[in-house]
């Protein structure tokens, strides 16, 4: 089965600027969670969503936002792009049983000038 | 926040040799999972190894975990170059739903 789709793969933005980036889980999957990844805080937790609701937020500025729709699709959005946002976004995949692995997509590389 | 330290940040050797890696963590976990991460790309799973297990085979990769220690090491034997990657350790957070806390991770490099 298909995996799990992030787009875009990449992005360049100017600060002030929102973006919005978009993942696909994997079919059947109706958990997806989102991390930041950046070379001096590694891979941080943004916010996990299961069946439209967030059920978890990590230590994110409330610019940082995001949403399920009822296909399991996920969106996050970053308002007012500032530079320390570039990173690479990562979006997770998960079946109902937490001891089973977390599918992730090939991220999205947002680069903000 | 990061779960634990990974050890050591970074690793050379040569194609063919072993190579381990160490992961601490903090918390007490239901599984702990090791990711690969080929530059700057998605995670691929690699293996997961429960809390009331000890050792665990797939392939090439060796985990052990030491629940009383809160450490997991990750051996990966006869080593490639396609091997080259970084190496992360994961835990969901005992409380949280699908919240994985991650290692800083290990860059390891196979030299050919």
């Amino acid at each position: 089965k298909a995996g799990v789709t992030q787009t875009p793969r990449y992005l360049i933005k100017t600060r002030g600027q929102q973006v919005t980036l978009s993942c696909s889980p994997i079919s059947g999957h109706r958990s997806v969670s989102w991390y930041q990844q950046t070379p001096g805080q590694g891979l941080q937790f943004l916010f996990e969503y299961f069946s439209e609701t967030q059920r978890n937020k990590g230590n994110f500025p409330g610019r940082f936002s995001g949403r399920q729709f009822s296909n399991s699709r996920s969106e996050m959005n970053v308002s007012t792009l500032e530079l320390g946002d570039s990173a690479l976004y990562l979006c997770a995949s998960t079946p109902l049983d937490l001891n089973t692995e977390a599918f992730f997509g090939q991220g999205t590389r947002l680069t903000v000038v | 926040s990061q779960q634990g330290e990974e050890d050591p940040q970074a690793l050379s050797i040569q194609e063919g040799e072993n190579a381990t890696m160490n992961c601490s963590y903090k918390t007490s976990i239901n599984n702990l999972q090791w990711y690969r991460q080929n530059s700057g790309r998605g995670l691929v799973h690699l293996i997961l190894i429960r809390s009331n297990e000890r050792e665990k085979h797939s392939g090439r990769l060796r985990v052990t975990l030491d629940t009383s220690k809160k450490s997991s090491s990750l051996l990966i034997t006869a080593s490639r170059a396609a091997d080259t990657a970084s190496y992360f350790c994961a835990t969901y957070e005992m409380d949280s739903s699908y919240k994985l806390i991650f290692g800083s991770g290990t860059r390891l490099l196979v030299r050919p």
